[in-house]
């Protein structure tokens, strides 16, 4: 099974619809994170947890919300999606010791209409 | 602002043919240089962390070296499963977590 697991796997929504994704980790780690990945410009973070109760924003958080549900688990919400949100999305994990070497899931394909 | 620059955006190779992917970077203190590399359909898999110049890490047929303005992923005699995106991504003493990812060089490998 894998380690980092994202759901939806692709998703197609309309401009203004409010849409959730969803990662869950098997690994243990406290630090979870939230890229996009858009053709040209490489991953670009958008939100990172160090645990339940500290979220932070990055780079790219406009338009975006995330909730910590548990150690586990790590949700990023788009209230009123826009066209040029559609992108890849992927969650990453890391664990305090080795902040960088970053455990990625599948992402998720979005594409807003 | 931190940066990281990666050249050549694409790669194609025959088997066996060697060769080196580039990675130059602009960041205030430098934490750490990272490679990973992703698969088409996949989330990108750690590969190397570099810390000081003159470090090098080795794992199988690639070679991550290190000096103060770059960084070189050398492939050594590749093979056609070493076809990939390789990333590079740096990280500096100011931030905790937040990686500065490059755009990427597509490698392909053919018989």
């Amino acid at each position: 099974d894998a380690d980092v697991t994202q759901t939806p796997r692709n998703r197609i929504t309309k401009t203004g619809k409010r849409i959730m994704l969803e990662c869950s980790q098997t690994k243990g780690h406290d630090r979870m994170y939230w890229y996009r990945q858009d053709p040209g410009l490489g991953l670009r973070l958008i939100y990172y947890s160090f645990d339940v109760k500290d979220i932070n924003k990055g780079e790219i958080s406009d338009g975006y919300s995330v909730s910590r549900q548990a150690q586990a688990k790590f949700s990023l919400s788009l209230e009123s999606a826009i066209p040029n949100q559609t992108a890849l999305y992927f969650c990453a994990t890391s664990d305090r010791d080795s902040l960088h070497e970053q455990y990625f899931g599948p992402g998720t394909r979005l594409t807003v209409t | 602002e931190d940066q990281v620059t990666q050249s050549p955006e694409a790669l194609r190779l025959q088997e066996g043919e060697s060769s080196s992917l580039n990675c130059s970077y602009t960041v205030s203190g430098l934490r750490g240089l990272f490679w990973y590399r992703q698969d088409p359909g996949k989330g990108p898999e750690f590969l190397f962390t570099l810390y000081s110049a003159g470090e090098e890490k080795e794992k199988e047929r690639l070679k991550a070296t290190l000096t103060k303005k770059e960084s070189f992923l050398h492939i050594t005699a590749p093979k056609p499963e070493d076809s990939a995106t390789y990333l590079c991504a740096a990280s500096d003493t100011g931030t905790a977590s937040k990686l500065t990812f490059g755009t990427g060089t597509r490698l392909q490998v053919t018989l």
